[in-house]
């Protein structure tokens, strides 16, 4: 059974950094996409970046250039995400997704087809 | 604001059917796919549409989604307490290089 298990919550004050785990299980790792997506209290979904865990490349969202940072570890099959100089509106719930069959930015298709339980991240002096 | 834009809010009686539009561009809906995710209170999005009208297993057949142009909708039929919760449109843009949402739409069963 396919499944991405997150890390716990974290509190941490403006301007530390905070990274993030999603473990990944009963699939190929390597052979999916992970990204990052977050939601504020109130807010709506809200992307962070892409990475493919076969090579490393990554693709972030504009807005979180020079501040997000995501990587894997493919012999425990897990993906991290980093996110620097943290601010009170970082404060969220972060969500690791896998895409699904045939997903390619390159594409017409690309969906998140398996979802994290969410790592709540606290900012707050 | 999203780059999607959806409504803030749909209801519907109980077994009724309610529609929820999702508008976007050439840049993304008007020549990528659209996917749907569902997000119940306390729980992780779920993918209920993708390549615009496509069922993942385990999805009921009361889901149902389309597209013309730029704009998208889904479609809920038979409505339960149970479908009660948040819906995202979703979309590759080509444009800005990334995967855009809208600004979710909250169902409520009246």
């Amino acid at each position: 059974q396919e499944q991405l298990v997150q890390s716990g919550a974290e509190v941490k004050k403006p301007g530390a950094s905070v990274k993030v785990s999603c473990e990944a299980s009963g699939y190929r790792f390597v052979n999916y996409d992970i990204n990052w997506v977050r939601q504020a209290t109130g807010q709506g979904l809200e992307w962070l970046g892409t990475m493919n865990p076969n090579t490393g490349n990554t693709r972030y969202a504009a807005k979180f250039q020079g501040r997000v940072t995501m990587s894997r570890d493919t012999s425990r099959s897990i993906a991290y995400l980093e996110l620097s100089s943290l601010k009170s509106e970082d404060t969220a719930v972060y969500f690791c997704a896998k895409v699904g069959d045939g997903s390619s930015p390159l594409s017409y298709l690309y969906y998140l087809d398996l979802w994290g339980q969410g790592s709540l991240v606290s900012v707050s002096s | 604001q999203s780059v999607l834009t959806q409504p803030p809010s749909a209801s519907g009686a109980p077994g009724q059917r309610v529609t929820i539009s999702c508008s976007g561009s050439s840049s993304n809906i008007g020549t990528k796919t659209v996917h749907w995710y569902q997000r119940l209170p306390g729980t992780a999005p779920k993918l209920l549409i993708y390549n615009d009208n496509q069922r993942p297993s385990g999805v009921p057949d009361r889901f149902s989604g389309s597209k013309s142009g730029t704009s998208a909708s889904l479609a809920i039929s038979g409505l339960q307490s149970d479908v009660e919760g948040d819906y995202y449109c979703a979309a590759w843009d080509a444009s800005l290089n990334g995967l855009v949402f809208g600004g979710g739409t909250k169902l409520t069963v009246l």
